[in-house]
């Protein structure tokens, strides 16, 4: 199957600062990604969708200009929490698509905000 | 009420034994059923997929949808330590490529 990276896959950091997040495609060129967030015994709820080149789609009740998304190429999106403070700690998943059946999972990022 | 709901378990089970997984679902335009499964802090691959109603094998596995009833159901058989996991359930509308809905998952541990 199809590889997609995250980075970092674990990030701790000060209430009030911004995090990046990267997403990337290793294998194939993704035209659509998700970034979803679980939180502990909780399912893995869809944040956005990004198509590369456009503006993400968000999901009702998610902050836009708190989660900023970025699909910059083909292969890459980035999220990045700004002003994080520690309800944002969480389990950051991101997806990527192609064509076919299935979004490819990234590995996740552990996002703890102290 | 949730649109997915899938019982969170833990299910713990001995090696060899056949292991029933389920979720229900109350959104009837949902067409696409998956299942995945999800090792600790890593992210969901993909197993079993399916569209509309119907039964669908690959080796130990069979993934069951009753649209009439909003009832999903993955079977494993033989099930194996290398098995333990979290199953997630997913479904769509339109496909992969879009909007996915899990279910809490269900923590399967199938011991020696």
């Amino acid at each position: 199957g199809a590889v997609v990276s995250q980075h970092p896959s674990r990030v701790i950091c000060k209430s009030g600062t911004s995090v990046k997040i990267e997403c990337r495609s290793l294998d194939f060129q993704a035209t659509t990604m998700f970034w979803y967030r679980q939180f502990p015994k909780q399912s893995l709820m869809l944040m956005a969708t990004s198509n590369e080149g456009s503006k993400a789609t968000y999901e009702q009740g998610v902050e836009k200009d708190k989660f900023l998304i970025n699909h910059a190429s083909l292969t890459l999106s980035t999220l990045t929490v700004t002003s994080a403070h520690p309800e944002d700690s969480s389990f950051y998943i991101c997806s990527a698509y192609n064509r076919g059946l299935e979004q490819f999972f990234g590995p996740g990022t552990r996002l703890t905000v102290l | 009420q949730k649109e997915v709901e899938q019982d969170p378990g833990p299910l713990s089970v001995p090696e060899g034994a056949i292991v029933s997984l389920n979720c229900t679902y109350s959104n009837s335009a949902f067409q696409y059923f998956m299942w995945y499964r999800q090792y600790s802090r890593k992210g969901p691959e993909l197993l079993m997929y399916t569209y509309s109603s119907g039964n669908k094998e690959d080796g130990r596995f069979t993934a069951q949808v009753d649209k009439s009833s909003k009832y999903i159901s993955l079977f494993i058989r033989d099930s194996q330590p290398s098995d333990s996991a979290t199953y997630l359930c997913a479904m769509s509308e339109a496909g992969g490529g879009n909007k996915l809905t899990f279910g809490t998952g269900t923590q399967l541990k199938v011991e020696l």
